[in-house]
């Protein structure tokens, strides 16, 4: 069965260093979703892609944060510099058009610890 | 703006037993779905049941069930003949079907089954 696949899984950097992570979604999906889950609790949209196009990034720190995903398919979400309240698990997910009622596949995460 | 409670941080329940996980969740919204997402320890999440607001009748998956009650905004779900391999993380979310479509998650209640 298909998956989506996130790199690296864990990652430590110290505060100030630049990030990034990367997504494979499921192959012919076009919606693509990074999500931040800080431990104890649920999971945050930070940034929705339509095909190459961000549909919504309203929760998107863009003084640091910063997301792309040129051709449609895999996408990069980058943090710079990284600060210590930065320490969370990044969520990648992906889903065949965007519906709402669609599932949404979650690849496994990347974890960051920010020290 | 839209909320969801889990007022449960943990459960736990031996195995062959039933188990009921809350959710409450606020919105002045008439129509929008509501998920249960699973995440076991060190993998993925995936969907484990779905609701439309518009239909009456309680979704059902297997051995999991939901009872949804609109005009209280709650949003349970059953786990009959719970399984080892139900031990995992559970988060109810909620989407609009109106504007911005994104997840909101509760918290999360970490449900352990017992041998």
């Amino acid at each position: 069965e298909a998956e989506v696949a996130q790199s690296p899984r864990y990652k430590i950097t110290e505060k100030s260093q630049a990030v990034a992570f990367w997504c494979d979604p499921i192959s012919g999906h076009a919606t693509l979703y990074w999500y931040r889950q800080i431990l104890g609790q649920g999971p945050e949209l930070l940034v929705q892609f339509q095909d190459e196009s961000v549909v919504d990034d309203s929760q998107l720190p863009k003084d640091r944060f910063s997301a792309e995903r040129l051709k449609g398919v895999d996408s990069t979400l980058k943090i710079q510099p990284a600060e210590l309240g930065d320490s969370a698990m990044y969520l990648c997910a992906s889903s065949f058009t965007g519906r709402v009622e669609e599932t949404q596949y979650f690849g496994p995460g990347t974890r960051l610890l920010v020290l | 703006a839209q909320t969801v409670t889990q007022s449960q941080p943990e459960m736990s329940v031996q195995e062959a037993e039933t188990v009921t996980l809350s959710c409450t969740y606020d919105t002045s919204e008439s129509n929008y779905y509501l998920f249960w997402y699973k995440q076991p320890p060190s993998r993925q999440m995936i969907l484990v049941i779905r609701q439309e607001a518009y239909k009456q009748q309680n979704a059902t998956e297997n051995r999991f069930s939901v009872n949804f009650q609109k005009a209280a905004k709650s949003f349970s779900l059953k786990i009959s003949d719970s399984q080892l391999g139900d031990t995992a993380m559970y988060f109810c979310a909620f989407i609009r079907t109106s504007g911005t479509y994104k997840y909101i998650f509760g918290t999360g209640t970490r449900l352990k089954v017992l041998a």
